[in-house]
């Protein structure tokens, strides 16, 4: 089966970095996506990846370690509109649908 | 671009009577989209896969006859949920995977809110 671990909650305060851990048990393992969702919102995606490294989108990177089954996204610059769950999701087995993780409840603080 | 929509966006029905969630891709189309059901503060947990016209893939432990599943056109699915109950109270959001990009590209929609009383 699949399963996915990361913190239930993080808390930072403004203009702070903070970084969003995601580790995974899966098989035929081919990506791993990254995932936004405000109260009562839609997630909104924000970045995939498929090989090692860091990927950066603007205040936001993502980062893939296959070897160590480990991801992380990475928020600079915090704002406070940026409170919101992040949910990390693997691709696998060839699928290609994702499977969620619990979601990281990030808070942000003036 | 790549906006879905969903509708109706809440809902409040009696039990034992049964509820239509649609979900339209705007701006693209769509073979396959996603159904899921989302709890309090809980991950997305996968419902059913739509692909237009053939039936839908249900996941484990998912009624199809509870949970009804209509992809009628590449820009519309549906689902219904017949003969309510209180335990079917959630957050039911879909995802739409354009057809002709990435496989690991879906739009979410806005959710639906349904109240079973």
């Amino acid at each position: 089966g699949q399963s996915l671990e990361q913190p239930s909650e993080v808390t930072a305060v403004e203009g702070a970095i903070v970084q969003i851990n995601c580790t995974y048990q899966t098989s035929g393992f081919y990506g791993l996506s990254w995932y936004q969702q405000h109260d009562g919102g839609a997630p909104t995606f924000l970045s995939y990846n498929a090989l090692d490294g860091l990927e950066e989108t603007g205040r936001f990177s993502s980062f893939l370690s296959r070897s160590d089954s480990y991801g992380y996204l990475l928020l600079q610059e915090l704002q406070m509109k940026d409170s919101a769950s992040y949910f990390c999701a693997v691709w696998s087995g060839g699928s290609y649908i994702p499977t969620f993780g619990r979601g990281t409840s990030l808070i942000v603080h003036p | 671009g790549a906006v879905v929509s969903q509708h109706p966006s809440r809902v409040i029905c009696k039990s034992g009577t049964s509820v239509k969630i649609e979900c339209r891709s705007l701006d693209f189309q769509a073979t396959t989209m996603f159904w899921y059901r989302q709890f309090p503060k809980k991950s997305l947990m996968l419902m059913a896969t739509s692909n237009e016209g053939s039936k839908a893939t249900y996941e484990q432990g998912v009624e199809k006859d509870k949970f009804l599943i209509n992809h009628a056109s590449l820009t519309l699915s549906t689902l219904t949920v017949t003969s309510a109950h209180p335990e079917d109270s959630s957050f039911y959001i879909c995802s739409a995977r354009p057809t002709s990009r990435i496989t690991y590209e879906q739009y979410f929609g806005p959710g639906t809110r349904l109240t079973v009383t």
